[in-house]
């Protein structure tokens, strides 16, 4: 497997609450994503970086916040948890934009 | 916008070949992926083709992109129970970023 670690592996909280997950990396591959999975949608990405402090909006950014101050980690915020926010998150990291991309082994995150 | 659009299930009898389908729509996407989600992991890289390229075979799997349809398939040959699991069809676009369909439940019946 790469070396991806996500963490927590699964949380609960209350509607209203800020939430931080964390995606570790040791290949030092440069791009770093952060993608929800939720059934019949399969997975839409939330954010993605490509190189330190440099993050770009997703598909569904909406209501997520990331940073990225060490190439090794990529942090995604939930400011304040909404219920909609219920999902399974993956990191994905990538060598370039043209090489395939692997994934954590997820968060599940449910909001109460 | 880019959209990938796949069945959400396929059953097969073990020993079997499983044919899964994919449609896309963004005719610039470089490389066309396939990815396998076992339940509670995350997922994993099963094969990818270049856009230039008509058919890539990887033992059992059999990737076969129709560029003029944006059609992308794959196929197992002789399918094994190890192989129920949900199989993503995913485009890159130009940044790297995947665009994936919605999963195709794959069930494998004795």
């Amino acid at each position: 497997d790469a070396g991806i670690t996500q963490s927590p592996r699964h949380k609960v909280t209350e509607t209203g609450t800020p939430v931080t997950l964390r995606c570790h990396q040791t290949e030092n591959h440069r791009y770093m994503y952060w993608y929800r999975q939720d059934p019949g949608h399969g997975l839409r990405l939330i954010h993605y970086s490509y190189g330190v402090k440099d993050t770009d909006k997703g598909e569904v950014s909406d209501g997520y916040s990331v940073s990225r101050s060490k190439t090794e980690d990529f942090l995604l915020t939930l400011e304040s948890a909404t219920s909609s926010q219920t999902s399974v998150y993956f990191c994905a990291i990538s060598e370039s934009a043209s090489t395939e991309a692997f994934f954590g082994q997820g968060t599940r995150l449910t909001v109460v | 916008g880019e959209d990938v659009e796949q069945s959400l299930f396929l059953s097969v009898r073990e020993g079997d070949s499983s044919v899964i389908n994919c449609t896309y729509t963004d005719s610039s996407s470089t490389y066309l992926y396939w990815y396998k989600q076992e339940p509670g992991a995350g997922l994993q890289l099963l094969t990818y083709i270049f856009s230039n390229m008509d058919m890539k075979q990887d033992q059992r799997l059999t990737v076969l992109l129709n560029k003029k349809d944006k059609h992308l398939s794959l196929r197992i040959a002789d399918t094994q129970t190890g192989d129920s699991a949900i199989y993503f069809c995913a485009e890159s676009d130009q940044g790297g970023k995947l665009i994936f369909g919605q999963g195709t439940e794959l069930s494998v019946k004795p």
